[in-house]
């Protein structure tokens, strides 16, 4: 069984660029979660999708969106990006009380 | 708002050594707490749930307790070992689906 799977890996873009992140969340999993990770900080919660709706959000600017598929993977997406949205981006997926975490994409803006 | 807190932010510790994390929230009102190891670049690993009518939670080497009134939370690894070297966070669920976490303690057991 797979777990939680997103591409890309590490991904470099430049100040005003757009960004697609993906995550696939583990079987049988329909709910995801998406987090911001900056160096030496604990991850910050994003959002959350469950039914292809956005359940919950944090403190987050609308230059952040997510979309969820009927298979229940999912997108983030951020829009005119700035130096202090480079970070570790993090995906987790649950059923119901624990969160499986992907390995993350490491997102570099120049 | 919801702060975690996690003491102390750095841990340096002999093989063997019995140790103490902890983890503290200013929020009472939570749904449940969970332990998670962070290996360098990578992402979270669950270590240990505890629902909010709970006190502890044990898995092998580790116990995680909860004192809900208090806001506090203490992970015990006992007989550490290298393998567990690793950044340690702790994460509070509340207003039913957001989740707050501390910065972690980074933890580094010596051969």
């Amino acid at each position: 069984d797979a777990g939680v799977t997103q591409s890309p890996t590490h991904l470099i873009k430049t100040r005003g660029q757009q960004v697609t992140l993906r995550c696939s969340p583990k079987s049988g999993h329909d709910t995801v979660s998406w987090y911001q990770q900056a160096l030496g900080q604990g991850p910050q919660f994003i959002f959350q999708y469950y039914e292809e709706e956005e359940r919950q959000r944090g403190n987050f600017p609308d230059r952040f969106s997510g979309h969820q598929f009927p298979n229940y993977s999912s997108e983030l997406n951020v829009n005119a990006l700035l130096l202090g949205d480079s970070a570790l981006y993090l995906c987790a997926s649950s059923v119901e009380d624990t969160q499986y975490f992907g390995p993350g994409t490491r997102l570099t803006v120049l | 708002k919801q702060e975690v807190t996690q003491i102390p932010a750095a841990l340096s510790v002999p093989e063997g050594e019995n140790l103490v994390l902890n983890c503290s929230f200013t929020d009472s009102a939570i749904y449940n707490l969970q332990w998670f190891r962070q290996d360098p670049g990578k992402g979270l690993t669950s270590l240990l749930l505890i629902q909010s009518s709970q006190r502890e939670q044990t898995s092998g080497r580790l116990n995680a307790s909860l004192d809900k009134s208090s806001g506090r939370s203490t992970l015990y690894i006992a007989a550490s070992q290298p393998g567990d070297s690793a950044t340690y966070l702790c994460a509070v669920r509340q207003d039913f689906n957001k989740f707050y976490f501390g910065s972690g303690t980074k933890l580094n057991v010596k051969p």
